[in-house]
C-alpha cells in the first residue's frame, strides 16, 4: 500500500531555516500536503502542492517537490518558537484516501 | 461556524464495553472521515465516508463501524473495546469544488479514548 516517510524529530534555532523533508511511494498522488498540529489541537492545513507543480511558496513557507524521487520539503524562513509543532507530510492517492507520515516534531532552540 | 464538532472528548472504556464517538459538521461537506493517533504512528486511516449512504474502508478498519445516513453526521463505532483501542481519535471533513476535491481536511479537537 501507499506510504509516507518522514524524520521524527527536528532541532532549529531561532531565527534559522527550518526543512522538514518527505518521501512518498504512490507515484499517482494527485495532491500533496503540509499539517501543522499544536499540542492538544487537532491537525490544520498549512499549504499544499498539486502534483505538477515543482514549488509553491505562502510567506515563510516554501514547498518543494521532486515527482521523480517522490520528495517532498517544507522550509519555514526564521523559525519562530510559534512554529514548535508537528508537522505531518500527506498525500491524496488513487481513491481520494488522504494518508499520512508519522509527523515530525520541530523543536525550536534558544 | 462551529466547524467539526467531535463528542466526547475524553472516555474512558472497559474491555468489551460498546461506545459511540459522535462527529458533526456544519459546513455542508460531503467528505468526513476518522483516524486515529497513536505516539509514533501518526494519523492512520479507519473510515471514511464521500457523501451521505456511502462509507469505506481505510487502512486500519477492524473493530470500528460507521455510518453516514446524512451529510453533517458520521458516527464512529466500537463495539466491542479492546486495549489496543486505546488513542485519540480525529474527525475531518472536506469539501468539493468545480475543479474537483482538493483534499483540503478540517479537524475536530480529537477524542481521547482510554480502554481498560
Amino acid at each position: 500500500g501507499e506510504d509516507v516517510e518522514q524524520s521524527l524529530f527536528l532541532s532549529v534555532r531561532e531565527g534559522d531555516s527550518s526543512v522538514i523533508n518527505c518521501t512518498y511511494t504512490d507515484s499517482s498522488s494527485t495532491y500533496l500536503y503540509w499539517y501543522k498540529q499544536e499540542p492538544g489541537a487537532g491537525l490544520q492545513l498549512l499549504t499544499y502542492i498539486f502534483s505538477n507543480m515543482d514549488m509553491k511558496q505562502d510567506q515563510r513557507l516554501t514547498v518543494l517537490l521532486n515527482k521523480k524521487d517522490k520528495h517532498l520539503s517544507l522550509r519555514i524562513a526564521d523559525t519562530q518558537t510559534g512554529d514548535s509543532a508537528i508537522y505531518f507530510c500527506a498525500e491524496k492517492d488513487r481513491d481520494d484516501k488522504i494518508i499520512f507520515g508519522k509527523g515530525t516534531r520541530l523543536h525550536i532552540l534558544p | 461556524n462551529a466547524g467539526v464538532t467531535q463528542t466526547p472528548k475524553f472516555q474512558v472504556l472497559k474491555t468489551g464495553q460498546s461506545m459511540t464517538l459522535q462527529c458533526a459538521q456544519d459546513m455542508n461537506h460531503e467528505y468526513m472521515s476518522w483516524y486515529r493517533q497513536d505516539p509514533g504512528m501518526g494519523l492512520r486511516l479507519i473510515h471514511y465516508s464521500v457523501g451521505a449512504g456511502i462509507t469505506d474502508q481505510g487502512e486500519v478498519p477492524n473493530g470500528y463501524n460507521v455510518s453516514r445516513s446524512t451529510t453533517e453526521d458520521f458516527p464512529l463505532r466500537l463495539l466491542s473495546a479492546a486495549p489496543s483501542q486505546t488513542s485519540v481519535y480525529f474527525c475531518a471533513s472536506s469539501y468539493s469544488t468545480a475543479g474537483g476535491w482538493t483534499g483540503e481536511l478540517f479537524f475536530g479537537e480529537g477524542s481521547r479514548l482510554t480502554v481498560l
